[in-house]
């Protein structure tokens, strides 16, 4: 079956450095990958969504390439900040008519000052 | 546009007691997702509708957990016999169909078994 592997839990940074969260996914089917994003107490939604090889995807700072020969969707940010603080899941699902996501384990991201 | 409501927002219940879990999706929304978060799980897919027709329930646990989404305005969760590992927040998530994966969540269950 599908499957997501998110490497770090937790991810402790200092304001201003980089971020890279790690993902990598399993599939036989042809897929579209997702990162989602989740602050304290509040719902996920959606921070990126790509489908297309060797093409980055950005939104708020925040991007990703699909590599579909290395099946990676890594997460960046050139520079860290307080309110990047939150819960991060990468995510995908496979394009053949079934719409569910199946979600990797979560990378909880502490940025601190 | 009010987003999607979930109903109630906590809810204890004894063990082996029902849990109903309601859900709204956002108006025009026709794909309705049902997930159950834990941090020991993360975030686990149970079940999804399309057009009110079940599409996919491979996540459900079969005896006690069932869905229902009798109209296009409300999907329910009903878990049977309640055990203290079902305590988790269940999130219920809509999306336009063919968006695949543009969902949006609900803030969520948080049900408690005590």
């Amino acid at each position: 079956g599908d499957s997501v592997t998110q490497t770090e839990g937790l991810v402790t940074l200092t304001e201003g450095l980089p971020v890279m969260l790690n993902c990598t996914y399993q599939t036989a089917y042809s897929t579209f990958l997702f990162w989602y994003v989740q602050h304290l107490n509040e719902a996920p939604k959606l921070l990126l969504k790509s489908s297309t090889d060797n093409k980055r995807t950005e939104h708020q700072g925040f991007h990703a390439t699909l590599h579909k020969s290395s099946s990676s969707f890594h997460l960046q940010k050139s520079s860290a900040q307080l309110s990047d603080s939150a819960l991060y899941y990468c995510a995908l699902s496979a394009n053949y008519g079934n719409e569910k996501i199946t979600f990797g384990a979560g990378t909880k991201l502490t940025i601190k000052p | 546009n009010a987003g999607v409501i979930q109903t109630p927002r906590h809810k204890v219940t004894g063990k082996g007691q029902e849990a109903t879990l309601w859900c709204e999706p956002i108006s025009g929304h026709s794909a309705v997702f049902w997930y159950r978060q834990t941090i020991v799980q993360g975030l686990e897919f149970l079940t999804y509708f399309r057009n009110q027709a079940p599409i996919d329930d491979s996540g459900m646990p079969k005896e006690r957990f069932s869905a229902q989404m009798p109209n296009q305005s409300h999907s329910t969760l009903k878990i049977q016999s309640t055990q203290p590992q079902d305590s988790a927040v269940y999130l219920c998530a809509s999306s336009l169909v063919g968006r695949v994966g543009e969902q949006y969540f609900g803030p969520g269950t948080r049900l408690t078994v005590l």
